[in-house]
């Protein structure tokens, strides 16, 4: 089947630190840009990050509030995504879907999402 | 960045009823965007790329139209697994972006 699955979340302080992972199925992981969309409690949707693939040599792409705190990696072999968050703050709480850029440079692919809530 | 804005940010309709919601973007993107529709807590499900293109699997009273700046997305007879919150993106240029949503609710 193919599906990405997310697992990783729960509650951090502020400051505080998180990994993210994401893994896929069902499909050549190696072929895609993965990326990391979050959607905070009651509010839309914000891309977060891409990781490009090999054949683009693997750079990251970020968005401006993630920055400097957050990293998007993989690893082909085991056909997963990770996000490394860092000085997590508390409007970093969200549910962060892992979702597949298909061919055609769209999202075609999502996983359930995994919630990330930032409290003291 | 370019904005992404949507309008209505909510409607009510009935079912039978003809929807059109509208995405603007705040610079060209020629025909680099993609639709989505999201329930209540569940993930965005894809129904729309590169403008026009219906998804796979995506019924066909779904339709899009746009290039350039202004786009619209057409649902021709609201059913009641059309009930739920519908998002523009654009995929033209870093950082990717959303519009704000529009809820399309019961009457």
């Amino acid at each position: 089947e193919v599906q990405l699955v997310e697992s990783g979340g729960g509650l951090v302080q502020p400051g505080g630190s998180l990994r993210l992972s994401c893994a896929a199925s069902g499909f050549t992981f190696s072929d895609h840009y993965m990326d990391w969309v979050r959607q905070a409690p009651g509010k839309g949707l914000e891309w977060v990050g891409r990781s490009t693939n090999k054949a683009n040599s693997f750079p990251a792409f970020y968005a401006a509030s993630v920055k400097g705190r957050f990293t998007v990696s993989r690893d082909d072999s085991k056909n997963s995504l990770y996000l490394q968050m860092n000085s997590l703050e508390i409007e970093d709480t969200a549910v962060y879907y892992c979702a597949r850029t298909s061919g055609d440079w769209y999202f075609d692919l999502w996983g359930r999402g995994t919630l990330v809530t930032v409290s003291s | 960045d370019i904005q992404m804005t949507q309008s209505p940010s909510s409607l009510s309709a009935s079912v039978g009823d003809r929807v059109t919601i509208t995405c603007r973007a705040s610079q060209g993107i020629s025909n680099s965007l993609a639709w989505f529709q999201q329930k209540p807590g569940k993930a965005p499900k894809s129904l729309i790329y590169a403008a026009s293109s219906l998804g796979s699997g995506v019924p066909s009273r779904f339709s899009a139209t746009g290039s350039g700046t202004d786009f619209t997305l057409t649902i021709s007879s609201l059913q009641p697994e059309d009930f739920a919150t519908y998002y523009c993106q654009q995929y033209n240029s870093y950082p990717l972006t959303f519009g704000g949503g529009t809820k399309v609710e019961i009457k």
